[in-house]
């Protein structure tokens, strides 16, 4: 069974920091892109970023640019994110997701078909 | 950027009922980037449609996605209790990579 299982969330002060893992079993995890996505409380999904299979291709919503950074490491089968200088508005369900990306030059297709349940990070003094 | 609405936001329907609603994009996008996505509360989303039209594995069949250029449509045909949740489309562009709709929440009438 292809299962994502995301964990290191909990309660951090303003400022502080946190890293979440992704840890991924059921498929060979160094073959797909991976992403996080996150949610606030009562509200909907926010992707947040993307890395490639070798880690070399990285992207960021502007919204934790600067200040979050992923990484993966595929020997262990895992997908991380540092998240540093956090605020209050980063409070939310972090998922990790994977990515298939796949087509032709007539049509190419985009969209995170498994999905961890989440770990919560909530920033608060 | 891409901004993508989804109406209604609130249905209100009785098991049996058919279900449709709808994702607009700001502009034309390609049918390939456009995914739906199934929420129920305290779980992980869990995608339901890909390329506007094509099924993820294990869906079943009553749901049906449609649609081109800047206008999708999600279609439940018969609604079963598990099918209350609140739906979500999603669009990949280059900027940022990927964006979701606000959400259609589907209750119980």
């Amino acid at each position: 069974e292809m299962q994502l299982v995301e964990s290191g969330g909990g309660l951090v002060q303003p400022g502080g920091s946190l890293r979440l893992s992704c840890a991924a079993s059921g498929f060979t995890f160094s073959s797909y892109e991976m992403n996080w996505v996150r949610q606030a409380p009562g509200k909907g999904l926010e992707w947040i970023s993307y890395i490639d299979t070798r880690g070399m291709g990285i992207y960021y919503a502007d919204s934790v640019k600067g200040r979050f950074s992923i990484s993966r490491d595929n020997a262990k089968n895992s997908l991380f994110l540092q998240m540093n200088s956090l605020r209050a508005e980063d409070t939310a369900v972090y998922y990790c997701a994977r990515e298939r990306s796949y087509g032709s030059t007539a049509l190419f297709y985009y969209y995170m078909d498994v999905w961890g349940k989440g770990t919560t990070v909530t920033v608060s003094s | 950027e891409i901004v993508l609405t989804q109406s209604p936001g609130t249905l209100s329907l009785s098991p049996g009922e058919r279900a449709t609603f709808s994702c607009r994009a700001s502009q034309s996008v390609s049918s390939g980037s456009l995914a739906w996505y199934q929420q129920k509360p305290g779980q992980a989303p869990r995608l339901l449609i890909y390329g506007a039209s094509s099924r993820a594995t294990g869906i079943p069949d009553r749901f049906s996605g449609s649609g081109s250029g800047t206008d999708f449509t999600l279609t439940i045909s018969r609604l079963e209790p598990e099918d209350f949740a609140v739906y979500y489309c999603q669009h990949y562009g280059p900027s940022p990579l990927f964006t979701f709709g606000p959400g259609t929440n589907v209750d119980i009438k």
